[in-house]
């Protein structure tokens, strides 16, 4: 079975731009969870989608956004980028909401200049 | 105060020792997760916990609900196992509403 996939792997934009990543959750997979790393703040939550909802949403502001799609696909959109924004951005998927194991992707490098 | 802390920061090891890694949590869950993550960023999931002690291979988790707090042991370290090791709670704020919130890592460097 193939595991998480996003793309793209590595990203540069400017200041100001808009950007969409994608994940496509392992098939069967029906929750997927967006998260942030840097190395200031760590990993943090940016939101949940189950069946093409939003289910949960981190503290971030609403220049990121979501959406999943009817087979489970998974996009997320930052807009008006800034430069600190740049991070690596994991998605992970599970079968089911909250007591399911994660599987996380690779990740997308995201550089804002 | 984050709501979940890990210690050490960082921690050496030497080729066969026994190591200890803690987490410490404030807020009430509904599971505890253990992640690795290797230089590059995969992150892969090693266990999921609400209660008790699950172990896998040389990996030995542990959870106690009533002091909040988790221990991931390895046994018999390898270099391989160099890795950061991240704690994970999934918080319950308010009815079916959670998410997860990450620890600060523990870097873990695992010497020949």
């Amino acid at each position: 079975k193939a595991g998480v996939t996003q793309t793209p792997r590595y990203l540069i934009k400017t200041r100001g731009q808009q950007v969409t990543l994608s994940c496509s959750p392992i098939s069967g997979h029906r929750s997927v969870s967006w998260y942030q790393q840097t190395p200031g703040q760590g990993l943090q939550f940016l939101f949940e989608y189950f069946s093409e909802t939003q289910r949960n949403k981190g503290n971030f502001p609403g220049r990121f956004s979501g959406r999943q799609f009817s087979n489970s696909r998974s996009e997320m959109n930052v807009s008006t980028l800034e430069l600190g924004d740049s991070a690596l951005y994991l998605c992970a998927s599970s079968f089911w909401r909250n007591t399911d194991t994660q599987y996380f992707g690779p990740g997308t490098r995201l550089t804002v200049l | 105060k984050n709501e979940v802390e890990q210690s050490p920061q960082n921690l050496t090891a030497q080729e066969g020792e026994f190591i200890t890694i803690n987490c410490s949590y404030s807020v009430g869950i509904s599971a505890l997760h253990w992640l690795q993550q290797h230089p590059g960023g995969g992150i892969v999931s090693l266990f999921m916990l609400s209660s008790g002690k699950k172990k896998h291979g040389r990996l030995i988790a542990t959870i106690n609900i009533q002091e909040k707090h988790s221990s991931l042991h390895i046994t018999a370290s390898h270099p391989r196992d160099s890795a950061v090791y991240i704690c994970a709670v999934r918080w319950n704020y308010g009815g079916a509403t959670n998410k997860l919130i990450f620890g600060t890592g523990t870097l873990l460097a695992v010497q020949p």
